[in-house]
């Protein structure tokens, strides 16, 4: 299988009960962040994305958080799923950059148990 | 339906070849990226495009090389002199003006 996960951060949940993951980003300058999910051996799928002029976004059972203040990023995910176990990380990215030069977190597994 | 295709699922290569690994869309997107996966560690850029004949080295560009002769296509040669090449191996592409990309399936590169 995938070993993408391999040694990275673990948040172990039940199903059912939110999880919260975070992420701590690095360049001030960056004005715009995206949340992925990699499934084992699967490429990264879009979830969320966010604007530095916004606090808060809200999907489908995914909410993400801005805090610019401390460079903090969060993805909350209410009433986890099994289906939801993969491994989920964070980007930055800037109009500077053209967005060309996404910054990507190593990411954060999530194993849900039922 | 649209979508970005990578091919082979699985490579193998060995020591002193170069391998090709295929990256297609049909999103009619204008930038894309080819990234490398290691184990704990978070995507890093190798190459990118954002139009037709032109390209960008990224942050561990050295062995490798790409081309794009055609909007669709971004093939990634790992040659031999990257010295390390195992990894998951990750296209993705983007609209200009647009900020999300979208990424392949990947292609694991193993050497043996």
């Amino acid at each position: 299988g995938e070993s993408v996960g391999l040694h990275l951060p673990t948040l172990s949940v039940q199903e059912g009960d939110n999880s919260i993951i975070n992420c701590a980003y690095s360049n001030s300058a960056s004005d715009y962040f995206i949340w992925y999910k990699q499934e084992s051996g699967k490429g990264p799928q879009f979830i969320i994305d966010i604007r530095s002029n916004m606090d808060k976004r809200q999907g489908q059972r995914v909410t993400v958080l801005l805090n610019k203040t401390v460079k903090h990023l969060s993805l909350q995910i209410a009433a986890t799923q099994p289906g939801d176990s993969a491994v989920y990380f964070c980007a930055e990215g800037s109009f500077s950059g053209g967005y060309n030069k996404l910054i990507f977190g190593a990411g954060t597994r999530l194993a849900v148990h039922p | 339906d649209g979508g970005i295709t990578q091919s082979p699922k699985y490579l193998f290569r060995k020591e002193g070849q170069n391998v090709t690994l295929s990256c297609e869309q049909n999103l009619n997107h204008d930038a894309m990226y080819w990234y490398r996966q290691d184990p704990g560690q978070g995507l890093r850029l190798i190459y990118y495009s954002q139009i037709v004949n032109d390209f960008q080295k990224g942050d561990i560009a050295e062995g490798y090389s790409v081309s794009r002769e055609k909007k669709e296509s971004f093939p990634l040669t790992v040659t031999s002199a990257q010295k390390n090449p195992t990894a998951f191996y990750l296209c993705a592409s983007r609209r200009i003006p647009g900020y999300g990309y979208t990424f392949g399936s990947g292609t694991r590169l193993t050497v043996v």
